[in-house]
């Protein structure tokens, strides 16, 4: 299982673009990236994942080094409900994903 | 199409009593992952089931906590004689089968809350 180092905590104002840095520098090649965050109180939920190619959905973006030693989560416009734990992961064929310690983004009104 | 649905969402139990935690998988969905969340802790994998069949129990506590996933019914995260550091919450996620890489994204219920008194 990759290991993943994310800053512990990150701030942004609302309405401005954040990006969210990961170090997954022991990946292997067919292991994919992804992207979950928590709401205080709730589940994790899934934002978003990718191998190579830089990815977009309608939460979020991710931008993936070309050597997939890190990755960037960016949201474009932070919103206060945006406020949450974000964890980046490597996948693995084992079908388990493991849950680093997060970066817990705060969103200032 | 219902998500993961997890219950009771809030469980209270006194030490000693043993704890049921049920997760229902999303309809066509035929693995279960259980992970725990201490207080202030980040998310622990705990097992991954098929129906029938334990994958991976790597993470779970070798006395007192037990899992399944009967062909019918929810998957069972059982707590036996539980005590205060029992006092978490569990949450599941289901996923249909995967060959290999997992190339989609979890879906997550909302947890059991457990509390130990």
């Amino acid at each position: 299982d990759a290991k993943t180092t994310q800053p512990n905590s990150m701030e942004s104002n609302e309405e401005e673009p954040v990006h969210l840095p990961c170090n997954h520098s022991t990946i292997s090649g067919t292991d994919y990236i992804h992207w979950y965050r928590q709401l205080p109180s709730q589940g994790p939920e899934y934002v978003i994942h990718g191998l190579t190619s830089n990815v977009n959905n309608r939460m979020a973006s991710l931008a993936i080094a070309e050597d997939r030693k890190s990755s960037t989560l960016i949201l474009h416009r932070a919103t206060l409900r945006d406020a949450a734990v974000y964890y980046c992961m490597g996948s693995s064929n084992t079908g388990k994903l493991i849950f680093g310690q997060g970066t817990t983004l705060q969103v200032k009104p | 199409n219902a998500g993961v649905m997890q219950n009771p969402r809030h469980l209270v139990r006194r030490r000693g009593q043993e704890a049921r935690l049920r997760c229902s998988p999303m309809k066509g969905h035929s693995h279960v992952y259980w992970y725990r969340q201490l207080p202030e802790e980040g998310l622990k994998f705990m097992v991954y089931l098929q129906k029938e069949n334990i994958i991976d129990e790597s993470g779970m506590p070798k006395e007192r906590f037990s899992a399944e996933f009967p062909k019918e019914g929810p998957s069972i995260l059982r707590i036996q004689q539980v005590v205060r550091g029992d006092s978490a919450a569990y949450f599941c996620a289901s996923s249909p089968p995967h060959p290999g890489q997992v190339n989609y994204g979890y879906t997550f219920g909302s947890g059991t809350r457990l509390t130990v008194v």
